[in-house]
């Protein structure tokens, strides 16, 4: 069955570093999305990308982020000058590119900034 | 996209039927019903979605009451893997896929 690559699974980094979240969507989807869980709170949507643009994005995906889907088959998430408040689960998630189909999720990225 | 409300938690038996409920009295006519879970702080996994119509997958049935006010997501045979925080998701259907996701209800399957 297809799914939805993350890598690394986890990342520490200190305050104030650039991390690079990488994501192998499924390959034949077309819509792309970042997903953030702070521990014990709710899934929150940062932002939808479709056709090498940002198509919606969430008032969290401030200017310290960034996504780019470099080559074809990974998609990113740039955090620029990590904050404490940026720890946090980040899911990947990929879409065919036609209404009523469902969003696949990886299994996330744990990032800790200490 | 409308709002959902869902119990916080319930508990089930093993081997039983969960019954999960969901209310979304403000659903416009144009909004589907989505369902997904969460597996101990794994990615959300999609179970099943509809709009006015039951739905039946491998997974689970969705029941969705006429006036469309309200749904149940039904797991026929609950497992000790189904425990997992279980989210009721309305929107509208668009190209756009911004899932809004809720506190969802914690469902804990026992043995």
């Amino acid at each position: 069955e297809p799914e939805v690559t993350q890598t690394p699974s986890h990342q520490v980094t200190q305050m104030g570093q650039e991390v690079i979240l990488r994501c192998v969507p499924i390959s034949n989807h077309l819509y792309f999305y970042w997903y953030r869980q702070i521990l014990g709170q709710k899934v929150e949507f940062l932002v939808s990308f479709y056709n090498n643009e940002i198509s919606e994005k969430s008032e969290i995906f401030d200017d310290q982020f960034s996504v780019e889907r470099p080559d074809g088959s990974n998609f990113t998430l740039k955090i620029r000058s990590t904050k404490l408040e940026d720890s946090a689960m980040y899911f990947c998630a990929s879409r065919l590119d036609r209404v009523e189909t469902e969003a696949f999720f990886g299994q996330g990225t744990r990032l800790t900034v200490v | 996209d409308a709002k959902t409300t869902q119990p916080p938690s319930m508990d089930c038996a093993e081997g039983r039927a969960a019954n999960l409920p969901c209310n979304h009295s403000t659903i416009s006519g144009n909004e589907y019903v989505y369902w997904y879970r969460q597996i101990h702080s794994q990615g959300p996994q999609y179970i099943i979605h509809g709009l006015k119509n039951n739905e039946t997958n491998e997974m689970a049935s969705l029941i969705i009451t006429e006036d469309r006010k309200s749904s149940t997501l039904i797991l026929p045979h609950a497992t000790l893997r189904d425990t997992a925080v279980y989210y009721c998701i309305v929107r509208v259907e668009s190209n756009d896929y911004k899932l809004s996701f809720g506190a969802g209800t914690t469902v804990t399957v026992r043995a």
